[in-house]
């Protein structure tokens, strides 16, 4: 198993254009989070998923950001329009049950110039 | 409101000298604490959950709910011990499964 995987893996991209962050959870796990990594604020949890369906986007920055989960495979993020102030690591993690160990993708690191 | 706070960013020892990672929480509820680690180049990983009571690659941590706190240790530090390491607490009384990650703390193992 290859683990949760992540597309792209680094992202360069100019303030104003629209930004699309892919992962694809482990197979059988019904929980898909989003996470930012910053120097500033460490690790923070931008939304959540289980069973494809949005529990808990408290974190999501602002309107610029939306999260989906068409299916059981497959989520994205996306940041439109971007700014320099969303750089920074974004992770994907998935977990088989709701209080379990979460495994995560090696990040996306995006930089927005 | 679920908080967890490292109050070290960095930390910085010798090899061989003992080491603690410093972990608190303030919440009301069921917590379970975790401590995940990422190390240099590597995916962020699970390094020992409270309620397993085991030790990996030398570290243990006890829960404390007296002090609302969850220390990282391990009495001999090693150079591959150097990470980056956060401190995380769920709720296994929410109908939620969410986890609360500290700031993270730098260690850095010197030779």
């Amino acid at each position: 198993d290859a683990g949760v995987i992540q597309s792209p893996r680094h992202e360069v991209t100019e303030m104003g254009q629209e930004v699309t962050l892919r992962c694809k959870p482990i197979s059988g796990h019904d929980y898909l989070f989003w996470y930012r990594q910053t120097m500033m604020r460490g690790l923070e949890l931008l939304i959540y998923f289980n069973n494809n369906v949005p529990i808990d986007d408290s974190g999501m920055p602002e309107d610029r950001f939306s999260a989906k989960m068409p299916n059981a495979s497959f989520s994205t993020l996306k940041i439109q329009p971007s700014e320099p102030r969303d750089s920074a690591v974004y992770f994907c993690a998935s977990s088989s049950r709701r209080y379990d160990e979460q495994f995560f993708g090696p990040g996306t690191r995006l930089t927005v110039l | 409101a679920q908080r967890v706070t490292q109050p070290e960013k960095l930390l910085s020892v010798f090899k061989g000298a003992p080491v603690e990672l410093k972990c608190n929480y303030s919440y009301s509820g069921s917590p379970e604490l975790f401590w995940y680690v990422q190390y240099s180049r590597q995916r962020l990983q699970l390094l020992l959950r409270h309620i397993s009571r085991e030790s990996i690659k030398g570290f243990t941590a006890d829960l404390n709910k007296g002090e609302t706190s969850f220390h990282l240790k391990k009495p001999f530090a090693q150079e591959e011990d150097s990470a980056m390491y956060y401190c995380a607490l769920t709720d296994r009384g929410s109908t939620l499964g969410r986890l609360y990650f500290g700031r993270g703390t730098q260690l850095t193992v010197w030779p």
